[in-house]
This record gives structure tokens, sequence and C-alpha cells, in this order.
């Protein structure tokens, strides 16, 4: 079966530089979220999108934006990267078709940032 | 909101139950209860879900207190697969996506 992918894998980026991440959600799923996780940190919501409008927002930075796109791929932005910023960012998709909206997690994008 | 409460880690021998309690002492009529597990270098997956009555799956049980201030995930059979951070989150049912509140997770370490 398909599963969320995420690109690229692996990030290095220099503080100040910007970083833009990319989370293909599975087929037919129209719900993407962004979480960020520090290193020994449990995933923090960042933001979710339903049917390409934002639903819920959490600890996003305001460095940080996102989209969804009529594909209902999702893009996450980070501009003035900080050595903070390091971290694994997972997106998730679900479906609101299904009863209770279980999230499928990608393999993460894991960003360093020097 | 609603909160969880975990023991930070437990220990299993592999090919024995593993019991995971969770706390919720504070859990409302709309809350769901959802178990999600984390592997090493990997997402969270989802693995079982319950509103009152007990639950099966293939990767486990849900055993859900009468009063449903508690619930215990249930791995019939441990294996070092297994080994990974547990948690327990309150979720309502609703339309609207809604995110995933981690905390305070039980990491499960399995010994062969």
């Amino acid at each position: 079966a398909a599963g969320v992918i995420q690109s690229p894998r692996h990030l290095i980026k220099e503080k100040r530089e910007t970083a833009t991440l990319k989370c293909y959600p599975i087929p037919r799923h129209d719900t993407v979220y962004w979480y960020q996780q520090g290193p020994g940190q449990d995933p923090q919501f960042l933001i979710s999108f339903y049917e390409k409008m934002q639903s819920d927002k959490g600890s996003i930075p305001d460095r940080f934006s996102a989209q969804q796109f009529s594909d209902y791929h999702s893009e996450l932005n980070m501009s003035s990267l900080e050595l903070g910023d390091s971290a694994l960012y997972f997106c998730a998709s679900s479906s609101q078709g299904a009863r209770l909206n279980e999230q499928y997690f990608g393999p993460g994008t894991r960003l360093t940032v020097t | 909101d609603a909160k969880t409460t975990q023991p930070n880690s437990m220990e299993s021998n592999e090919e024995e139950p593993v019991h995971l309690p969770c706390n919720h002492s504070t859990i409302s009529g709309t809350d769901y209860i959802h178990w999600y597990r984390q592997l090493p270098s990997q997402g969270p997956e989802y693995v079982i879900h319950g509103l009152t009555s007990n639950v099966n799956n293939r990767m486990a049980s849900l055993a859900i207190a009468e009063d449903r201030k508690s619930s215990t995930l249930i791995l019939h059979r441990a294996t070092l697969r297994d080994a990974a951070v547990y948690y327990c989150i309150l979720r309502v049912y609703n339309n609207a996506g809604n995110m995933l509140t981690f905390g305070g997770g039980t990491r499960l370490m399995v010994k062969p």
C-alpha cells in the first residue's frame, strides 16, 4: 500500500538559510499534518491543512509557513533557519472519510542546521 | 484539555505479554482513547483506539476501565520489533482534522 512520502529525507542548511520540505499524502487523503521532533523530544504539532485550507495551527514559528496544493501535497517553508530548528520533521496524512481520522506518518525529513 | 499519565519506561521479555497503563482521570465523554507508537528512527504509527468497550486488532488489545479513567494497551506476545515509545492520546471525534498531542509516552524495552 502507498504510504506518505517526504522529501528530502535529509537536509543540511546553514544558519539564516531557507529550506523547503515536501510531503505527498496517501492517495485520497485530504488532510495533512506537520510535526517537529527535536532530539530526545516528543513530536510537536506545527500546522495542518484540510482541503487546501489551514485547519489547525500549533507551535509553528512565524519564520515558517506551509500550504497544501491542489493535488493535496504540502510544503513546509522555513526561513532564517536557526540552530534550534535542527530536528526531524514528520508529515502525516488522514482522510476525513475515515471515521476517526487515523493519521499515517511519513518517514520524516531530518534537518540539520549548522 | 484532558491529560494522560504513563510510566516513563517499562521492560518486557520477548514472547511475554506486556501491559502498558495509561491514566486519564479527567477524560470527557467525547474523548476517544488512541494509542500510537514510535519505533526508533521512524515516524509514529497508529496502534489502536477505543471509546468505552475493549477493542482488539491484529496489533494489540485495548482494555478500558469501566469509569474510563484509565486504560491498558496489551501486547499479547512482545517481540523485539515492539521496542518503541508508546503514546496514549485522547482525541475528540469531529469532522475537522485535529492534531495529535504527544507527551509523556512509555518507552518499552524488550529483552531477548
